[in-house]
């Protein structure tokens, strides 16, 4: 079975702190890993996947398959990176169509 | 609409009424989800169409009926209704199996009363 846990349901820094929001995951098979963002009065939208190990609007996330975990960071936080965040998880392996496994979310205030 | 459209973005219905959810993506993808939203509960998901098969009912009630006419649309029919069954209902759709992510519509609020 997949999951994903996201231990924090809020969490509050100041501008220019630095910040992490955790993403730990239980998968048998090869796991594929997400991050999601939602702002305020907007749709959920991909923030970054472990596949491109890119770096989106100063986010990067690490996938650390010993310690089974996604946690996603940013040096210097930014008032406007205030927003709900979701990890979810998938299959590399193609096999179950794109289906995601989603945290119950992180609640990311940064405050001036 | 570029993206992916959900109407309606809100919906109040009795228990014995019979709506339907629509959703619509012009992104050129090959699979579509429901999920649904509930306050202090993680996403979870409903349904899966790949190439317009339902490839995935994730033991959801008989009263929730999905609909793939095609690649580009996806209904989500509801009949009889619970109270617990009031959330958001999210529409996603996606390429190759996911892997570049999804794409989410901005789902409709249901009130079930």
């Amino acid at each position: 079975a997949q999951r994903v846990t996201q231990p924090e349901k809020l969490l509050s820094v100041f501008k220019g702190a630095p910040v992490e929001l955790k993403c730990n995951y239980s998968y048998s098979g090869s796991p594929e890993l997400f991050w999601y963002v939602q702002y305020s009065r907007q749709r959920l939208q991909l923030l970054l996947r472990h596949i491109s190990r890119e770096s989106i609007k100063g986010f990067t996330a690490d996938l650390n398959k010993g310690e089974t975990s996604f946690h996603l960071k940013k040096p210097f936080a930014q008032e406007e990176d205030s927003a709900m965040y979701y990890c979810a998880l998938g299959d590399a392996g193609g096999t179950s169509y794109g289906k995601l496994t989603f945290g119950q979310g992180t609640i990311l205030t940064v405050h001036p | 609409e570029t993206g992916v459209t959900q109407t309606p973005r809100h919906l109040v219905m009795g228990m014995t009424n019979k709506k339907s959810l629509k959703c619509e993506q012009h992104l050129g993808h090959n699979a579509m989800y429901w999920y649904k939203q509930s306050a202090k509960k993680p996403l979870e998901l409903m349904f899966v169409y790949s190439l317009e098969e339902r490839v995935e009912n994730n033991s959801v009630p008989s009263r929730f009926s999905p609909e793939c006419p095609n690649s580009s649309h996806l209904f989500l029919h509801l009949h009889t209704l619970q109270p617990e069954d009031s959330a958001l209902y999210l529409c996603a759709s996606s390429q190759d199996q996911g892997a570049y992510g999804y794409t989410f519509g901005s789902g409709t609020r249901l009130t079930v009363v």
